[in-house]
């Protein structure tokens, strides 16, 4: 499968600031890629689809000003949460997979754990 | 809406012994099941998948069986080792659908010694 890295893999900041976090893809022309965020014990939750190229398409609830995703290669996109919050802090996990047409499988990234104090 | 479900939150095994871990989906039209491994503070690792066409698919260890008619997923370990403890979360997805996996809620496996 697909070798997927993400950066950094855990950051703390204060409240306000803003934190990117980058999404490589070493092994694979990622044309999508997925963006998750996950809270302690509970599953995964699709935050936004990434497409090379074109804007991200998010998920319901998703605020996109304050998730902003840009996907300018095929091998890199990065996830900038803006003036972060104490309950944005969550785990952050990237995947990549096949850009539509038959379903197919997503390889995940290690996540990034953001925390804002 | 469609919903991914495991019915148990938490199993636990016998070192040795096989695991079976279940899950049930409501959304007919799904064609696609991935199961997943997640150890803690890491990003969930691919263990097996299956397709709609299919109703059984063997890796090394591990078995998915698929029944459509319930729309019943399961993931059997055979002679379950201390790393096999983790979450297991089943995913199904749906061509057509962008791609798109929804996630179960998650089983937490726990092999006792």
């Amino acid at each position: 499968g697909a070798v997927v890295s993400q950066h950094p893999s855990r950051v703390i900041c204060k409240s306000g600031t803003s934190v990117k976090i980058e999404c490589r893809s070493l092994d694979f022309q990622a044309t999508t890629m997925f963006w998750y965020r996950q809270f302690p014990k509970q599953s995964l939750m699709l935050m936004a689809t990434s497409n090379e190229g074109s804007k991200a398409t998010y998920e319901q609830g998703v605020e996109k000003d304050k998730f902003l995703i840009n996907h300018a290669s095929l091998t890199l996109s990065t996830l900038t949460v803006t003036s972060a919050h104490p309950e944005d802090s969550s785990f952050y996990i990237c995947s990549v997979g096949a850009s539509g047409g038959v379903a197919d499988t997503q390889y995940f990234g290690p996540g990034t754990r953001l925390t804002v104090l | 809406g469609e919903s991914v479900g495991l019915h148990l939150p938490t199993l636990s095994v016998q070192e040795g012994d096989n695991s079976i871990i279940n899950c049930a989906y409501s959304n007919s039209a799904s064609d696609y099941f991935i199961w997943y491994k997640q150890e803690s503070g890491k990003g969930p690792q691919f263990i097996i998948d299956i397709r709609s066409n299919m109703d059984k698919r063997q890796g090394q260890r591990v078995t998915v069986l698929l029944n459509k008619t319930v729309k019943h997923l399961s993931l059997q370990i055979a002679a379950t080792q201390p790393g096999d403890s983790a979450v297991y979360f089943c995913a199904d997805n749906l061509t057509g659908g962008g791609n798109k996996l929804t996630f179960g809620t998650g089983t937490q496996l726990k092999v006792e010694l």
